[in-house]
């Protein structure tokens, strides 16, 4: 079956620190996509980034870096130099294929980060 | 440069009530689904919808009807609201059915249900 695990139901930092969100994934599949969704204190989910499960190069967008092990089934998301408008809600997610041709993608339980000033 | 629409933003039903969720996206987005996101739960699938005409389940669908009559709205019908079923719901869409697809969400309703 297919799984994805955010362990860390709150994490709170001071700005400026780092800080990491966990996420691990469960499936036999070998072809599915990771992402990685932010839900702001205002409701809407925003996407972040998508991994392909054959593609293991760590991602790095500004303050915001991806490593992603299949080895260890992780796809964790780091926060360079925390801000106050990174404190969110932060869902991994996997996409993989139901049935056929027909993709699903299921959501971790979330992680809700709060940075305070 | 609207997205996906969701309406209403806030509802309150009594218990028994029925009433429809609106879910509408002007992106010609093939894909569509209907999640609830629930406290400690993430978001879970209700019901998707590959396309006009066709609809399956998800994870959670007891309790809630979709159709799919064009490709732009995506309806969510509860039949007989329940307490269990007070959530906040997000409608989503995506251009395919590949994985690597992002889904764009609407803003969610959050509903209580007394």
């Amino acid at each position: 079956a297919q799984k994805v695990t955010q362990a860390q139901t709150e994490i709170s930092v001071v700005e400026k620190e780092d800080v990491t969100l966990d996420c691990v994934y469960e499936t036999r599949d070998t072809t599915y996509y990771l992402f990685w969704y932010k839900q702001p204190p205002s409701g809407e989910l925003v996407f972040l980034i998508r991994r392909n499960s054959f593609d293991e190069q760590n991602e790095i967008s500004g303050r915001y870096s991806w490593n992603f092990q299949k080895s260890t089934s992780s796809f964790n998301f780091t926060i360079t130099a925390s801000q106050v408008v990174d404190s969110a809600v932060y869902f991994c997610a996997l996409s993989y294929y139901y049935g056929g041709a027909t993709n699903k993608l299921i959501f971790g339980t979330g992680t809700l980060l709060a940075v305070q000033p | 440069n609207a997205g996906v629409t969701q309406t209403p933003k806030f509802q309150v039903l009594k218990t028994g009530q029925s009433m429809t969720l609106q879910c509408a996206q002007d992106m010609n987005h093939e894909y569509m689904s209907w999640y609830r996101q629930d406290p400690g739960m993430g978001l879970r699938l209700i019901h998707y919808s590959v396309g006009a005409g066709i609809t399956d389940q998800g994870e959670v669908p007891n309790g809630y009807n979709v159709s799919r009559s064009t490709t732009e709205d995506f309806p969510l019908r509860l039949l007989s609201a329940a307490p269990s079923q007070t959530s906040v719901y997000f409608c989503a869409s995506s251009p395919g059915r590949e994985l690597n697809t992002e889904a764009f969400f609407g803003q969610g309703t959050r509903l209580t249900v007394v």
